[in-house]
């Protein structure tokens, strides 16, 4: 059946490099991603949303230049965590709906844990 | 803008409890989704119901009900004999949009204990 996998689950990395997740739709199209951010203890909140073929549009507060998202295929998309510090660390998660079948769904990545040292 | 309110930050029950979680909601859209979320340890988010705003019939499912009521805008949602497994944060959330963007309450972690 359909699903979100990401990846990756877990990834560690030093101070100013780039981290890319990964969220690819399994057995449907994802026109549209929606990337979420979630720091310790508290709840998820939505960084920007994405399309196919077209730029992302992010919530106010998020820059852009630091959270590129690119979705260049119905079936892919990323977020590349650019020049990473540790106030970036947290747990990212993407969510794609699935339309056209009559009862649309929303399927969820299982999320990737950032720790940035 | 729409918000969403779980007030109980976290609850401790004693299993076989029976345990409400409650949740609060604002919109001015007269059509929109109520959601709820179970978050393990593990951090993925799993799907446990989804309400659109025309349907106030409540439900079960198994151990798990849930209260809507468009009256006091809230959703609840009770498990019946609680279990240690039932252990996790439980979001509720809102859309306005069927397979739009979510809107998160805060959460309420609930830890069952043997």
């Amino acid at each position: 059946g359909a699903v979100v996998s990401q990846h990756p689950s877990r990834v560690i990395c030093k101070s100013g490099t780039s981290v890319k997740i990964e969220c690819r739709s399994l057995d449907f199209q994802a026109t549209t991603m929606f990337w979420y951010r979630q720091f310790p203890k508290q709840s998820l909140m939505l960084m920007a949303t994405s399309n196919e073929g077209s730029k992302a549009t992010y919530e106010q507060g998020v820059e852009k230049d630091k959270f590129l998202i690119n979705h260049a295929s119905l079936t892919l998309s990323t977020l590349t965590v650019t020049s990473a510090h540790p106030e970036d660390s947290s747990f990212y998660i993407c969510s794609a709906p699935e339309f056209g079948t009559g009862d649309e769904k929303l399927f969820f990545g299982s999320g990737t844990q950032l720790s940035v040292l | 803008a729409q918000k969403v309110t779980q007030a109980q930050t976290e609850i401790s029950v004693v299993e076989k409890e029976d345990v409400t979680l409650d949740c609060v909601y604002e919109t001015r859209d007269t059509t929109y989704y109520l959601f709820w979320y179970k978050q393990p340890p593990s951090g993925e988010l799993v799907f446990l119901i989804r309400r659109n705003s025309f349907d106030e019939q409540n439900e079960i499912s198994g151990r798990y009900s849930w209260n809507f009521q468009k009256s006091t805008s809230s959703f609840n949602f009770t498990i019946t004999a609680s279990q240690v497994v039932d252990s996790a944060v439980y979001f509720c959330a809102l859309s306005v949009e069927y397979g739009n963007k979510l809107v998160f309450g805060a959460g309420t972690i609930l830890r069952v204990k043997s």
